[in-house]
């Protein structure tokens, strides 16, 4: 089966630095990916990561251990735009049908002054 | 570039009814596109997948004479919900990957679409 866990709901204060959970257990791997998704809209890229490590982009960074199924998104200098959605997405198979995002349960992140 | 439409965004219907909504790729070819659907608070649920010119592939559970899906360019892929009731009411989510792939491979989504029954 396919099982990807987030905590629910977060909340963090304005300036300060949040780091968002993400544990999963997927049959195959072929990468994983971070999204944005503000309530009624679609959502947008943030980070990819395939390989071991820590990749980042200006305040943003993810990072993944494969060994461990795990991964996480940092955000640095959090700003009141950044209250949004954090959505944890694996993509399983590697052609054709099987080629698909696999979705988290989503993390409702809400930053307050 | 990579930009993703849905026709239309918003859509309420009468029980019973069908409803078709569009996905387009505006800038791009895409061999494959994903349909999802997202109830309030919950994260996207892919429905199935559609590639140009042949049958989409449904996710378990999800019934494929009520969710008609057809992808007859490469540019575009529609979405039917024959007979809609209000437990279809939901948040309807195109997604399309590109001909040309990019680095990571990745989906571009659309902006979605709003369905209500009544």
């Amino acid at each position: 089966g396919q099982n990807i866990d987030q905590p629910t709901e977060m909340t963090a204060t304005e300036g300060a630095i949040v780091q968002i959970n993400c544990t999963y257990q997927t049959s195959g791997f072929n990468g994983l990916f971070w999204y944005q998704q503000h309530a009624g809209e679609a959502p947008t890229f943030l980070s990819y990561n395939v390989l071991d490590g820590l990749e980042e982009k200006g305040r943003f960074s993810s990072f993944l251990s494969r060994s461990k199924g795990y991964s996480y998104l940092l955000l640095k200098e959090l700003q009141m735009k950044d209250s949004a959605s954090y959505l944890c997405a694996v993509r399983v198979g590697y052609s054709g049908a099987t080629n698909k995002l696999i979705f988290g349960t989503g993390t409702l992140l809400a930053v307050q002054p | 570039g990579a930009v993703v439409s849905q026709h239309p965004s918003w859509v309420i219907c009468k029980s019973g009814t069908s409803v078709k909504i569009e996905c387009r790729s505006l800038d791009f070819q895409a061999t494959t596109m994903f349909w999802y659907r997202q109830f309030p608070k919950q994260s996207l649920m892919l429905m199935a997948t559609s590639n140009e010119g042949s049958k989409a592939t449904y996710e378990q559970g999800v019934e494929k004479d009520k969710f008609l899906i057809n992808h007859a360019s490469l540019t575009l892929s529609t979405l039917t919900v024959t007979s809609a009731h209000p437990e279809d009411s939901s948040f309807y989510i195109c997604s399309a990957r590109p001909l040309a792939r990019g680095s990571y491979n990745e989906q571009f989504f659309g902006p979605g679409t709003r369905l209500t029954v009544l």
